[in-house]
């Protein structure tokens, strides 16, 4: 079974810092997805950004962009130019590339990261 | 709008009663999914559907059952709600092409067994 660790149950950044959230999985599987979603205190959750694992180029959307090393199983996320509304929880998330049963399907999550945007 | 709803937001109710919780997406996802948020806020998957009929289990085992009767519906039921079920469940869905693996989420029950 795959697993998902965030080492750091909270981070604080200045507003227009940079900060870097870390991820590390454990997987026997060559072929993956691998997802930062946030969820604010609003409750929903919804998606940072996504990293193919057969992918070597990082994933970056705007802001937010990743630091993907597939032989060290690591996936973190940098977030620069933080802003007040970057507040929230973030989970990394991993997901098997196979399309079967058993549980494969569903995301495996860490227990993730409180991030506080410092005015 | 596509999008995912549930219903209720926020449910408070005695030990014994059956409860069952919505979950809506208009967007023609076949993939559905329930998620147990406790309070230390991990996540686990306790059922997902691959479409009508379809129902399995998760990697966390759960008292509640779910049923898909139709694409778009995939309530989550409790027979006998017990202070233990409180937690928040969060419901999602995902379409099959390969070049989304995306999961769309709900804002969530928020479930207090008292």
């Amino acid at each position: 079974a795959q697993t998902v660790t965030q080492s750091q149950p909270e981070m604080s950044v200045q507003e227009a810092e940079t900060v870097t959230l870390s991820c590390t999985y454990d997987t026997s599987e060559s072929d993956y997805y691998l997802f930062w979603y946030k969820q604010p205190p609003s409750r929903q959750m919804i998606l940072v950004i996504r990293q193919e694992a057969y992918k070597q180029q990082n994933a970056t959307e705007n802001r937010f962009s990743v630091n993907f090393q597939k032989a060290a199983k690591s996936f973190s996320l940098k977030i620069s130019d933080s802003q007040l509304g970057d507040a929230a929880m973030y989970f990394c998330a991993y997901r098997s590339a196979l399309a079967s049963g058993g549980g494969a399907d569903g995301l495996t999550f860490g227990k993730g990261t409180h991030l506080i945007i410092q005015p | 709008e596509a999008d995912i709803y549930q219903t209720p937001r926020y449910l408070v109710i005695g030990t014994g009663k059956k409860i069952t919780l919505e979950c809506s997406q208009t967007m023609g996802h076949d993939k559905m999914y329930w998620y147990q948020q406790d309070p230390g806020m991990e996540l686990h998957l306790i059922h997902y559907s691959y479409g009508v009929n379809s129902t399995e289990k998760g990697d966390l085992s759960s008292e509640s059952t779910v049923s898909r009767i139709r694409t778009e519906h995939f309530p989550l039921t409790l027979e006998s709600a017990r202070p233990s079920h409180t937690s928040q469940y969060l419901c999602a869905s995902s379409d099959w092409t390969m070049s989304s693996y995306e999961q769309y989420f709900g804002p969530g029950t928020r479930l207090t067994v008292t």
